[in-house]
């Protein structure tokens, strides 16, 4: 079972340069996320989609864009990379339901910023 | 603004020592409390999920309630293999109206058991 599957898994990037963060979920979820986790900080909502084409911010969404053109995958870019922006960054997806939705996270990825 | 508030932040039981978890919560509405368990290096792993004031969940040496305000993560004859750090997030129905399944988290507790 994959699940929720993020690439890449570790990157390390100089200051300015650009990226895109890579999930793909297999279990037909309407909804996916992305979250960013700092020391003393928890779990922070960046962007978010309720559906293919859809995006919306979270919490901290300045410094990153998102991409959902296919219902499986969701991108986060980093369009000029600063150090703040090192994080380890969680993709997660849900599906659609009148009751508390359940939220399914992938593996992480380490981005450092150098 | 919805607000999570674990505690404590860390705990160290012996092998066999019960305890509980506590996460409080400040939210419009509740849709839904959710337990989550964070190994080192892995993303939150799914526990349980509370809907209403009352409801109690189970799982090998865990049990999850639920109250208005509080959800208490409780750990009966902990093993090493527990050791984890302890997350807990609300999800909200949204103000507006319209569908909202984003979680706020709180920081989390870091459980440590000794063998």
């Amino acid at each position: 079972n994959a699940g929720v599957t993020q690439t890449p898994k570790f990157r390390v990037l100089k200051t300015g340069q650009s990226m895109t963060l890579l999930c793909a979920q297999d279990m037909n979820h309407e909804y996916m996320y992305w979250y960013r986790q700092d020391p003393g900080m928890g779990l922070r909502l960046i962007h978010y989609s309720v559906g293919e084409g859809t995006t919306a911010k979270g919490e901290v969404p300045d410094g990153y864009n998102v991409s959902r053109l296919k219902k499986q995958n969701f991108l986060l870019g980093l369009e000029s990379a600063a150090p703040s922006q090192t994080s380890v960054y969680f993709c997660a997806s849900s599906r659609t339901g009148r009751s508390g939705n359940t939220i399914y996270f992938g593996e992480g990825s380490w981005l450092t910023v150098v | 603004e919805d607000q999570v508030t674990q505690s404590p932040e860390a705990l160290r039981l012996q092998e066999g020592e019960s305890s509980s978890l506590n996460c409080s919560y400040t939210v419009s509405g509740l849709r839904g409390l959710f337990w989550y368990r964070q190994d080192p290096g892995k993303g939150p792993e799914f526990l349980f999920t509370l809907y209403s004031a009352g409801e109690e969940k189970e799982k090998e040496r865990l049990k999850a309630t639920l109250t208005k305000k509080e959800s208490f993560l409780h750990i009966t004859a902990p093993k090493p293999e527990d050791s984890a750090t302890y997350l807990c997030a609300v999800q909200a129905f949204s103000i507006s109206g319209g569908s909202n399944y984003k979680l706020t988290f709180g920081k989390g507790t870091l459980l440590t058991v000794n063998p």
